[in-house]
């Protein structure tokens, strides 16, 4: 157990709907990142809060933001969804801003399915 | 950004040693070395980390050398449990400033008993 929250574990919604993913860090964590993981993309890095500001952006989609509550928890919005945002979405943390040496730790995901 | 290969696949008996190499030919000067394990659909799990020689932490060992131009993750006496895909990253100094963690195919090894 990494300590870093994922809900829901599972969703399963239609095309052109929206969904909220959410996550919360390990206790003390303030850089939360999110990553997509597909079986033909691979694991792509998303979006990356600090203390409640974005400060790295990845391979996101304009339909999808994200942002980082005071609390430090973070949610994902995906909009308009398509079949292929089909997906397991993982929240990472860390303790600080990204360094050199980062750790990161990954949250068990929640599996996007769109139908 | 910084490029990593590795291959694809590996076997490898129970009990045995298996060795993953890296190479990471414009690793930049400030950059770490970094190895992730993942499990099915579970999220990657940090392994080990290293800038260079040898690094050696409970689960396994990793060797970096003086040209830093590839790196070999060792794992002693695997067992089934090991089964995963096994990522190699070095550091990704994005457009922000920041480090960002930029995962490839990774290598997915089989333990077979």
């Amino acid at each position: 157990d990494s300590g870093v929250t994922q809900t829901p574990k599972h969703l399963i919604t239609a095309t052109g709907q929206r969904v909220t993913l959410r996550c919360s860090p390990r206790s003390g964590d303030l850089s939360v990142y999110w990553y997509q993981q597909s079986l033909d993309q691979g694991l792509q890095f998303l979006i990356q809060y600090y203390n409640g500001e974005e400060r790295a952006k990845g391979n996101i989609l304009e339909r999808f933001s994200a942002q980082q509550f005071p609390d430090l928890h973070s949610e994902l919005n995906l909009s308009s969804l398509e079949l292929g945002d089909s997906a397991l979405y993982f929240c990472a943390s860390s303790p600080r801003l990204v360094t050199i040496d980062n750790e990161q730790f990954f949250g068990p995901g929640t599996r996007l399915t769109v139908l | 950004l910084a490029k990593t290969t590795q291959p694809i696949s590996m076997d490898s008996y129970e009990g045995q040693e298996v060795n993953i190499t890296c190479s990471h030919n414009n690793i930049a000067t400030n950059d770490y070395i970094t190895w992730y394990q993942q499990f099915p659909s579970q999220g990657p799990r940090f392994i080990i980390q290293g800038y260079k020689t040898k690094v050696t932490n409970e689960v396994a060992s990793l060797f970096i050398p003086a040209d830093r131009k590839s790196s070999t993750l060792s794992l002693p006496r695997v067992s089934l449990s090991d089964t995963a895909v096994y990522y190699c990253l070095v550091g990704d100094l994005n457009g922000a400033g920041s480090y960002q963690l930029t995962f490839g195919k990774g290598t997915k090894l089989s333990v077979i008993p």
